[in-house]
């Protein structure tokens, strides 16, 4: 089946660690886009791509990292220098331009 | 300033009583504008897309509709399963790449 696969679903930090939350999708999307959601809160762009080996920062970016290495994956690191990481992670991916994106299941990282 | 809003925040129906969910952007030049469902710690799932006012859009018991300004997602005799956070997403002139800009959603809970 095609779709975006997020892992893993839960994840512990401890205070100055970084972590990396892994995203891969099997439906040959171009553009693929990392989300933070917050309660009360809609979704935040955080790291967006729209081609391998280029992507751009969103709206909230401070304190994270990716790569696109490769179609399929897109890999996102949230540093030590995020103040507050505690959150939900959606990972979506879509064909390109004025077209629907498609969610993965989502990462709930706590810091302990 | 949001520039997608949603109304209202929390709604509560009985089984079989209709209502509409409101979605209200400022953006120029919309390119696309999304619905989503989300059920509570999962991924959004992709409801409808509707490019132009007075594009409407059908499935099941929920029909989208869009004007210059807003969109409205009707839901007809809804069912207990219909229970959730509706989500509006916006697409508009070159922001972001392709990223969606989201409202903060609509909370539906439908009763017995």
């Amino acid at each position: 089946d095609g779709g975006i696969t997020q892992s893993p679903k839960y994840l512990f930090r401890k205070e100055g660690q970084n972590v990396t939350l892994s995203c891969e999708q099997n439906l040959n999307h171009d553009a693929m886009y990392w989300y933070r959601q917050d309660p009360g809160q809609g979704l935040r762009l955080i790291y967006y791509s729209q081609i391998v080996n280029d992507f751009q920062k969103g709206d909230i970016a401070e304190g994270y990292s990716v790569s696109r290495e490769k179609k399929e994956s897109f890999p996102l690191t949230v540093t030590s220098a995020q103040k507050n990481p505690t959150a939900f992670y959606l990972c979506a991916s879509s064909k390109g331009r004025y077209t629907e994106a498609f969610f993965g299941q989502g990462t709930r990282l706590t810091v302990v | 300033e949001d520039q997608v809003t949603q109304s209202p925040e929390a709604l509560r129906l009985q089984e079989g009583e209709s209502s509409s969910l409101n979605c209200s952007y400022t953006v120029s030049g919309l390119r696309g504008l999304f619905w989503y469902r989300q059920d509570p710690g999962k991924g959004p799932e992709f409801l409808f897309t509707l490019y132009s006012a007075g594009e409407e859009k059908e499935k099941e018991r929920l029909k989208a509709t869009l004007t210059k300004k807003e969109s409205f997602l009707h839901i007809t005799a809804p069912k207990p399963e219909d229970s959730a956070t509706y989500l509006c997403a916006v697409q508009y002139g070159s922001n972001s790449g392709y990223a969606l800009n989201f409202g903060k959603g609509t909370s539906l809970l439908v009763t017995p």
